[in-house]
């Protein structure tokens, strides 16, 4: 069964700093990868996807996947404090294209 | 554009009830999903309809949940009977395009006593 991991589990990182999060999948052939953001008592927000080999720029957001590794990570600079959240990655697979969720990571930015 | 909008945010139950949950998607989206969320499983895929047909039914869940799509704006998740462990937040999503942005809504907040 496909899994996707993230790590680490929480970071901390000083305001104005780049944060980094990563996440592995277990299968080359998985199509898009998302990363979504989720505030507590709030459902998850998408960030960015990403279907091809390389990056991906939005804004302070960058995406890299890599999938002869199955890796992808996600980068994001000036960190700010409204940024503090728990990240999930998903994997879609399938015809359906449904989403193999992370166990997240929770990013705490500190003033 | 209103988001995705989920009644009631907070649910109490006694074990052996029943609850439903409701969902109102995106206007014009195509796709509605019902998750589970909790600290050790994380997101569980509960259902997932496309164009108000069942796409996914979330094996294990089959024998207590079932989600109904009753319009293309409305959609229902049925827990019978409850027990502790459904203790969870119940979240509702759609999308525009099958493989699309997910939007969620903010969850209904779940516990069995």
């Amino acid at each position: 069964q496909e899994k996707v991991q993230q790590s680490p589990e929480s970071l901390i990182v000083p305001e104005g700093a780049m944060s980094s999060l990563n996440c592995t999948f277990s299968n080359s052939a998985s199509q898009s990868i998302w990363w979504y953001q989720q505030h507590p008592g709030k459902g998850p927000e998408a960030l960015i996807s990403i279907f091809s080999n390389g990056n991906k720029k939005e804004g302070r957001l960058t995406v890299y996947l890599n999938r002869a590794s199955l890796h992808v990570s996600l980068h994001i600079r000036d960190s700010q404090p409204s940024d503090s959240a728990v990240y999930l990655c998903a994997v879609s697979r399938g015809s359906n294209y449904q989403l193999i969720w992370g166990s997240g990571t929770k990013l705490i930015i500190k003033p | 554009d209103a988001g995705v909008t989920q009644t009631p945010r907070h649910e109490v139950a006694e074990k052996g009830q029943t609850i439903i949950l409701k969902c109102e998607p995106v206007s014009g989206h195509n796709d509605l999903f019902w998750y589970r969320q909790t600290k050790i499983q994380g997101l569980e895929l509960l259902s997932y309809f496309r164009s108000k047909s069942l796409m996914e039914d979330g094996g294990a869940f089959k024998d207590r949940f079932k989600a109904e799509m009753l319009n293309s704006s409305f959609s229902t998740l049925k827990i019978q009977p409850t027990e502790p462990k459904d203790s969870a937040v119940y979240l509702c999503a759609s999308s525009l395009a099958t493989g699309g942005q997910l939007y969620f809504g903010e969850g209904s907040k779940l516990t069995v006593l």
